[in-house]
């Protein structure tokens, strides 16, 4: 069971938007930044939102990112059929003194 | 171009051990925290371990510590892995990841070598 909780699965149509949730404590989430992992299968995972909710180069803004409190949320406008991959959350944990991820959502692109 | 080549990986019977190593190339090596991340097969992703710069500081996951130990030769570039007393739930597909300067965020990650423990 992972410190981080996000619901096991999403889907959606193309160009419709889907989010993307990410729950956490105040020794994690509450505390530090969360940051977003897009791995498309068979591939290594890859940063998709830094810093609650920053962009590294090269990524569209159709991705985008919130916090609030003990929670987080990934939102993926205008979807594509590019986007169908598993998505992971990760923030530092104070208490656990390490990094915590969530367990991930696969995200189906009907 | 950033690139992270991890090796070393296997197949080792309970109890083994093996040495992962990461050869880093195109950044300054020495000038950032690394990690390595685990994923067992069809799981999600675990944080194993990270270093800081100089190797003067360390963390590790709980159900690794005093069996696996994270160490760096800045002047090879090179991050590693030594993985002692291995059970069988550390199989997986082992990552090596920079660590970026913002919050922990990983911004560049290796292919990927499988470690499977099995007898």
């Amino acid at each position: 069971q992972s410190v981080l909780t996000q619901p096991p699965s999403a889907s959606g149509t193309p160009g419709q938007r889907v989010t993307i949730s990410c729950s956490g404590s105040r020794s994690n989430i509450g505390r530090n930044t969360v940051n977003w992992y897009q791995q498309l299968p068979g591939t290594a995972p890859k940063l998709l939102i830094y810093r609650n909710n920053q962009r590294p180069s090269g990524v569209p803004d159709r991705f985008s990112g919130s916090k609030s409190g003990t929670s987080a949320s990934l939102a993926i406008s205008g979807l594509q059929s590019e986007d169908e991959a598993d998505y992971y959350c990760a923030a530092w944990d104070d208490s656990l003194n390490g990094e915590v991820f969530g367990g991930g959502t696969k995200l189906t692109v009907l | 171009e950033v690139q992270l080549v991890e090796s070393g990986g296997g197949l080792v019977q309970p109890g083994g051990s093996l040495r992962l190593s990461c050869a880093a190339s195109g950044f300054t090596f020495s000038s950032y925290w690394m990690s390595w991340v685990r994923q067992a097969p069809g799981k999600g992703l675990e944080w194993v371990a990270n270093i800081k710069e100089d190797g003067s500081e360390k963390n590790y996951v709980d159900s690794v510590k005093g069996r696996f130990t994270i160490s760096r030769d800045n002047a090879k570039n090179s991050l590693y892995l030594q993985m002692n007393s291995l059970r069988v739930e550390d199989t997986a597909v082992y990552y090596c990841a920079r660590d970026g300067f913002n919050g922990w965020d990983k911004d560049d990650w290796g292919q990927g070598t499988l470690v499977t423990v099995s007898s």
